[in-house]
């Protein structure tokens, strides 16, 4: 299995504009989270689905943030418009459904906003 | 307020040094997972506790689970150079234990 697959892996774009992250989870795992890493603020969870459905969305900034999960194997985080302060590394991840078992995470997209 | 406190923030030793990490919190949590990042990557899981008093080794690493499932430690025996990284503890609450939160991470660099 490939893991979790991130896309781009690297993004710059300029303040204004739209971006969208990509993910493919794990073949069979049915619980997918997004999560923001920097160095003030350190792994922050924005969102997570289990079986295609957002169950928690706390972790996501303002409204200019947006996730969506259309089918089991791919998920999408936009950020429209983007802002410098959103520069970080975002990560996927995905498990089996339950609290014990282990989370595989991607290699996450460094993005960054100027 | 971080739900998870992780101290020491960061940690220099020299090769051969035992060392242990701390993850501590208020809030009751029904397991607790340890993960190792290294730069350019994503965290990956060393281990998970279930159960209060719990200990489990992995090589020369020693994870402890608090009796009352509030608190976690990780000693590491004779660091190696390898050992370097970015560890960090999540915890996945009683109440809501579909999600797991993080700690901020212990810094751990390990000289040759």
């Amino acid at each position: 299995d490939a893991g979790v697959i991130q896309s781009p892996r690297h993004e710059v774009t300029e303040m204004g504009q739209e971006v969208t992250l990509r993910c493919k989870p794990i073949s069979g795992h049915n619980s997918l989270f997004w999560y923001r890493q920097t160095m003030m603020r350190g792994l922050e969870l924005l969102i997570y689905f289990n079986n295609n459905v957002p169950i928690d969305d706390s972790g996501m900034p303002e409204d200019r943030f947006s996730a969506k999960m259309p089918n089991a194997s791919f998920s999408t985080l936009k950020i429209q418009p983007s802002e410098p302060r959103d520069s970080a590394v975002y990560f996927c991840a995905s498990r089996v459904q339950g609290a014990s078992t282990e989370a595989f995470f991607g290699q996450g997209t460094r993005l960054t906003v100027v | 307020t971080q739900l998870l406190e992780q101290s020491p923030q960061f940690l220099s030793i020299q090769e051969g040094e035992n060392l242990t990490v701390y993850c501590n919190s208020s809030s009751v949590f029904s397991s607790l997972q340890w993960y190792r990042q290294e730069p350019g990557e994503g965290p990956v899981l060393l281990v998970t506790v279930v159960t209060g008093g719990e200990v489990k080794k992995l090589k020369r690493l020693t994870f402890q689970f608090g009796d009352a499932r509030k608190d976690s430690s990780l000693h590491i025996t004779a660091a190696q150079p390898g050992d370097t990284g970015l560890y960090l503890c999540a915890g996945a609450l009683d109440t809501n234990a579909g999600k797991s939160t993080f700690g901020d991470g212990t810094t751990l660099t390990v000289k040759p």
